[in-house]
């Protein structure tokens, strides 16, 4: 099946520096790729969905100068989240899909900002 | 607006079989998903329902009424390893997934 990939799994940094996530589908080319947060008993929240060479497009209430997505290729996206702070700790989560209807999920990156 | 309700918590037994209901309200429909997801990892697939019916898959099966907006994933002979969190997620018009907030699934032995 569909692999998707997510570095680093667990990340600790302090409140003020930037924190990038980095989302690789292994074996196929992602033409769409979405990137959620879940907080803790919580469900899935969209945050952006991107496609390949174009700009993200943000969910309402999502500050996309503080999450700021790059998806270069057909294979890898980036999530920067930039000046972080406590709240923002939380499990970042990607998802690929590849122009089918599944979407395969990432790992996860679990967010601790101190 | 869009909506996908689904019961926050279930309990079952080990080797009996349980129901999730889910019911759904999207701009449009291209689909049903559910989601398994253990705490602490990402969801995994376990079903795509586009069609009125039963869709079965091993112990797993889902069931998608169009026209009621319900659908429920079954799952027989339950294991202490079905012990997660299920996720319903509604397709809108625009392939959008919309999520429920989960069902927590606790099986006792």
């Amino acid at each position: 099946g569909a692999v998707v990939s997510q570095h680093p799994s667990r990340v600790i940094c302090k409140s003020g520096t930037s924190v990038k996530i980095e989302c690789r589908s292994l074996d196929f080319q992602a033409t769409t790729m979405f990137w959620y947060r879940q907080f803790p008993k919580q469900s899935l929240m969209l945050m952006a969905t991107s496609n390949e060479g174009s700009k993200a497009t943000y969910e309402q209430g999502v500050e996309k100068d503080k999450f700021l997505i790059n998806h270069a290729s057909l294979t890898l996206s980036t999530l920067t989240v930039t000046s972080a702070h406590p709240e923002d700790s939380s499990f970042y989560i990607c998802s690929a899909t590849d122009g089918f209807y599944e979407q395969y999920f990432g790992p996860g990156t679990r967010l601790t900002v101190t | 607006g869009q909506n996908i309700d689904q019961p926050t918590e279930m309990t079952a037994t080990e080797g009996a079989i349980v129901q999730i209901n889910c019911t759904y309200q999207t701009s449009g429909f291209n689909g049903l998903f559910w989601y398994q997801q253990h705490a602490g990892e990402a969801p995994t697939f376990l079903s795509y329902n586009v069609l009125d019916g039963l869709e079965e898959k091993g112990r797993f099966s889902s069931f998608l009424s169009r026209s009621k907006g319900y659908s429920y994933l079954l799952l027989k002979e339950l294991q202490m390893k079905d012990s997660a969190s299920y996720l319903c997620g509604g397709m809108d018009s625009n392939y959008q997934l919309i999520w429920g907030a989960g069902t927590k699934l606790i099986i006792k032995p």
